[in-house]
């Protein structure tokens, strides 16, 4: 399947912890978007790259946190000193261009 | 701002019957909207887009939507739901005019979890 993973599928970590997310998009999509679902919400967008480039960061990503997509691949999410407010599912999306986003399964982050 | 507001969070429908779900969004222009379908424990996936053209707009799994600019609604159907079809379903808005040279990200309303009744 080429489809958009994202390891792990779940973390649990303790207050003031740091933790990464990967995400691999599907091969050759140029666009990658991080998106942070909490319970009852819809997706919120987090942040968005073009190729290796990020282009745009919602006021939601704090100085805490930190994405990076080194080569135009796959990308990282890192969320440093995490606060229990961090408890959510992180998905991750991939694109060709403008057309129609694919998402992948999520990471579940809980913090204790 | 942009938004999409789906007011009904939770439906019930019994497995056979008609299925409405609704979808308003708020913003200036046209934008391009979608419906997203979420089952428990998998990602997203599309079930159908509007970018222009006929108002109308099938999907995969026998669903429809309805574009109405007058009502600002984007209101997603299937004239017969199954068992499979129980999951949360949120619409979405992207914007219209700028989105071949804008970032593309999506605005997502709250979502409604839909259950089917045997």
């Amino acid at each position: 399947d080429t489809g958009v993973s994202q390891d792990p599928r779940h973390k649990i970590t303790k207050r003031g912890q740091n933790v990464t997310f990967r995400c691999d998009p599907i091969s050759e999509h140029n666009r990658l978007y991080w998106y942070r679902q909490t319970l009852g919400q819809g997706p919120e967008f987090l942040t968005y790259f073009q190729n290796e480039a990020q282009l745009e960061k919602s006021r939601l990503l704090s100085d805490r946190f930190s994405a990076e997509r080194p080569k135009g691949s796959f990308s990282t999410l890192e969320i440093q000193r995490t606060e229990q407010g961090d408890s959510a599912m992180y998905l991750c999306a991939s694109s060709a261009g403008n057309n129609e986003q694919f998402f992948g399964p999520g990471t579940r982050l809980t913090v204790l | 701002a942009q938004s999409v507001t789906q007011p009904d969070i939770h439906i019930t429908v019994s497995e056979g019957a008609s299925l409405e779900l609704r979808c308003n969004y708020s913003y200036g222009a046209t934008p391009y909207l979608f419906w997203y379908v979420q089952s428990p424990g998998q990602g997203l996936q599309l079930l159908l887009k509007y970018f222009s053209g006929d108002t109308l707009v099938q999907g995969i799994k026998g669903f429809e939507a309805e574009f109405k600019r007058s009502q600002s609604s984007f209101n997603l159907r299937k004239p017969s739901v199954h068992w499979s079809d129980a999951a949360e379903y949120f619409c979405a808005v992207a914007p219209g005019l700028n989105y071949g040279g804008s970032q593309g990200n999506l605005i997502f309303g709250k979502g409604t979890k839909l259950s089917v009744k045997p």
